[in-house]
């Protein structure tokens, strides 16, 4: 696709709830991540995959926090027993590859807007 | 852990005006250095970046900023402002090594007309 695409593009849930927020990275990108904002804040990183398994996932807050991406392709953010505390907006990122010099662009989606009551 | 200071959250200044936002990073080893720009309504985008080399890094719209490695900083300037400049910038820095960006807070600059 021409960019990263994420749906939906608002939740509300009440808290105790279950939610999977999903990201479809562009096209042939094998690096994908997730991050955070809170208003007022900057992003704050939550995980990022190279393919299908997690490089790194020690920006996610708790175990109530989970990604997948099972097809090295897109990836869904699950938030079990959601709080009000966990309301932001998610954003998720590609990238061309995994690049340890980190010279690769992530190029993020419109985000969603999570609410929750 | 690295990570990213940005003052003056709120910037308002006329057009033609010259734009400085500061950015000063903690981290204890090589870093690369960015900024993102978010306009109202839209996603964030990468402005310009810096790995290695000219410490004067040039990116889109007219904007440039200079790593100055002995004061930990990374300033983005643009000479002279426009309105369709009004935006979210954010400063962000990576740990050579590892592939996560830390965010400053962001600069919310408002041009007027």
């Amino acid at each position: 696709g021409a960019g990263v695409s994420q749906t939906p593009s608002n939740k509300v849930t009440e808290k105790g709830k279950y939610v999977e927020l999903r990201c479809d990275p562009i096209s042939g990108h094998t690096a994908l991540y997730w991050y955070r904002q809170s208003l007022g804040q900057g992003p704050e990183f939550l995980i990022y995959f190279q393919g299908t398994g997690a490089a790194d996932d020690s920006g996610l807050p708790n175990d109530r926090f989970f990604a997948v991406r099972p097809e090295g392709s897109v990836s869904t953010l699950k938030i079990q027993r959601t709080e009000r505390g966990d309301s932001a907006v998610y954003l998720c990122a590609s990238s061309l590859t995994f690049n340890g010099g980190g010279t690769d662009t992530q190029y993020f989606g419109p985000g969603t807007r999570l609410t929750v009551l | 852990a690295q990570s990213v200071s940005q003052h003056n959250h709120h910037v308002i200044l006329s057009e033609a005006a010259s734009l400085e936002l500061g950015c000063n990073y903690s981290y204890g080893g090589t870093v690369n250095l960015f900024w993102y720009v978010q306009y109202p309504g839209q996603h964030l985008q990468l402005l310009l970046k810096y790995f290695s080399g000219d410490p004067l890094v040039k990116g889109i719209k007219g904007f440039e900023a200079e790593f100055i490695k002995s004061k930990f900083s990374f300033n983005l300037r643009k000479p002279s402002v426009q309105w369709s400049d009004t935006a979210e910038y954010f400063c962000a820095v990576m740990g050579y090594g590892n592939n996560r960006l830390a965010f400053g807070k962001g600069n919310q600059v408002v041009v007027i007309p």
